[in-house]
């Protein structure tokens, strides 16, 4: 599976936008990239998903590079129930599709 | 969005027993679940993909033997911790899709804390 690439943690004050980066260089055409959230003691959030185009949701929007080699996620508003982890994610096709590999993800946290 | 539902949400057991964590997705069929496990401030690292009818698909590292996984209806897949360790305490996760290609919803977990 390819590998992306995020950092530790990030902070934001609430009401402000968030930023969230990920790098994925070794993307392939037919990767899907997917961002999940997981917060404290719970199952994983779907939160947005994406192939070459920028995607917008009542959740979120996701920004691709037009090479795919990045991308980044932007809560536009951020509250205190954003604080999170965020997990960028590439869903491949083949024998794969379907699976999402975890990464280590991004602590977000958000200070009133 | 669609919904998936895990039983126990906790359970604490004696070394040596057996342990059985129900996922359902409850406003959708899955031909597909997908089993992850969780350790403390670590990411989820996936087990074993679920089938509907057939047999599980196990991830490198995973011994099929103790960790057995029953799919046996479209809205149904069980994970049974056999002779359970206290290093098999974890937190335990199911997800299911309503298609493939498709986001997946998660259920919300299963601690299970071995003695």
């Amino acid at each position: 599976d390819a590998k992306t690439t995020q950092p530790n943690s990030m902070e934001s004050n609430e009401e402000e936008p968030v930023h969230l980066p990920c790098n994925h260089s070794t993307i392939s055409g037919t990767d899907y990239i997917h961002w999940y959230r997981q917060l404290p003691s719970q199952g994983p959030e779907y939160v947005i998903h994406g192939l070459t185009s920028n995607v917008n949701n009542r959740m979120a929007s996701l920004a691709i590079a037009e090479d795919r080699k990045s991308s980044t996620l932007i809560l536009h508003r951020a509250t205190l129930r954003d604080a999170a982890v965020y997990y960028c994610i590439l869903r491949g096709g083949g024998t794969s599709y379907g699976k999402l590999t975890f990464g280590q993800g991004t602590i977000l946290t958000v200070h009133p | 969005g669609a919904v998936v539902s895990q039983h126990p949400s906790r359970v604490i057991c004696k070394s040596g027993t057996s342990v059985k964590i129900e996922c359902r997705s409850l406003d959708f069929q899955a031909t597909t679940m997908f089993w992850y496990r969780q350790f403390p401030k670590q990411s989820l690292m996936l087990m074993a993909t679920s089938n509907e009818g057939s047999k599980a698909t196990y991830e490198q590292g995973v011994e099929k033997d103790k960790f057995l996984i029953n799919h046996a209806s479209l809205t149904l897949s069980t994970l049974t911790v056999t002779s359970a360790h206290p290093e098999d305490s974890s937190f335990y996760i199911c997800s299911a899709s309503p298609g493939m290609g498709n986001e997946q919803f998660f259920g919300p977990g299963t601690r299970l804390t071995v003695l």
